[in-house]
C-alpha cells in the first residue's frame, strides 16, 4: 500500500502549544501541498513545496510553518500563533514540480482545540 | 488574483437524471482543470481532468466541457446513482503559478431515490 500518508488521524491541541502534522509520500512526487478545510467549506492553500529545501506560502500561511528536508516528507506545524486551528488538514502531492498535474490527497488530519 | 467560482452550491436531482455543475475562472491563461469528488469525512479524489487544448472529455457517465473564450467549464454526470452523492470541487491551474491549483467553493450533490 502507498500514496500520501497523513498522521495522526485526529489531533488535539492545548492552548499555547505547537503541534506537528505528518505527511509522507512514496509516489516520488516533486511537489507537495498543505490545505485547510473548514466544515462545509472549500480547500485553502497553506503552504506548498515544489522541490526539496524550498517552499512557498499559500493564501493562509500565518500561524503555520513547514519544512521539506526530504522529498518524501512535508510536515506541517500549527503554531500557537494560529488562534483558530480547528479544521480538517489535507496534504497532497503532485507530479513533476506540480506543473499542470493532478494532486493526490492523503486521508487528512482533524485538529481540535482542547 | 486568480479566482474560481462554482455554481450551484447545492444540487438535488432525481436518481437517473443528469446533474450539471458549472465553474468560471479568471486567469485566461489557465490550462489545466481538474474535478474532485469528496465524500463525507474523506479525502478529495480526482474524477476527471481536462487541458486547454481539448474542448470535451468523457469517462463513462462523467464528462467535462471547456469553453476557453467564455472562461468556463462544466461537469456533467448522467444517469445519476446514489453513490454520486458527494461534494464536487472544480479547480484551475493558473498560468502565473502552474504548480498551484485554485479550487472552487464546492457543490454538494444529493441524489434523491
Amino acid at each position: 500500500d502507498g500514496g500520501i500518508t497523513q498522521s495522526p488521524k485526529y489531533l488535539f491541541r492545548k492552548e499555547g502549544q505547537n503541534v506537528t502534522l505528518s505527511c509522507e509520500q512514496n509516489l516520488n512526487h516533486d511537489a507537495m501541498y498543505w490545505y485547510r478545510q473548514d466544515p462545509g467549506q472549500g480547500l485553502r492553500l497553506i503552504y506548498y513545496s515544489q522541490i526539496v529545501n524550498d517552499f512557498q506560502k499559500g493564501d493562509i500561511a500565518e500561524g503555520y510553518s513547514v519544512s521539506r528536508e526530504k522529498k518524501e516528507s512535508f510536515p506541517l506545524t500549527v503554531t500557537s500563533a494560529q488562534k483558530n486551528p480547528t479544521a480538517f488538514y489535507l496534504c497532497a502531492g503532485g507530479g513533476l514540480q506540480g506543473f499542470n498535474q493532478p494532486q493526490h490527497f492523503g486521508d487528512g488530519t482533524r485538529l481540535s482545540i482542547l | 488574483g486568480e479566482n474560481v467560482e462554482q455554481h450551484p452550491s447545492t444540487l438535488s436531482v432525481q436518481e437517473g437524471d443528469s446533474a450539471v455543475i458549472k465553474c468560471t475562472y479568471s486567469d485566461s491563461a489557465s490550462n489545466y482543470f481538474p474535478w474532485y469528488k469528496q465524500e463525507l469525512g474523506k479525502r478529495p479524489q480526482l474524477i476527471i481532468d481536462i487541458r486547454s487544448n481539448v474542448g470535451e472529455k468523457k469517462d463513462q457517465r462523467i464528462a467535462v466541457t471547456l469553453n476557453k473564450t467564455a472562461k468556463h467549464f462544466s461537469l456533467h454526470i448522467t444517469e445519476t446513482q446514489p453513490e454520486d452523492s458527494a461534494v464536487y470541487f472544480c479547480a484551475a491551474s493558473p498560468y502565473s503559478s502552474a504548480s498551484k491549483i485554485i479550487f472552487g467553493s464546492g457543490t454538494r450533490l444529493s441524489i434523491r431515490p
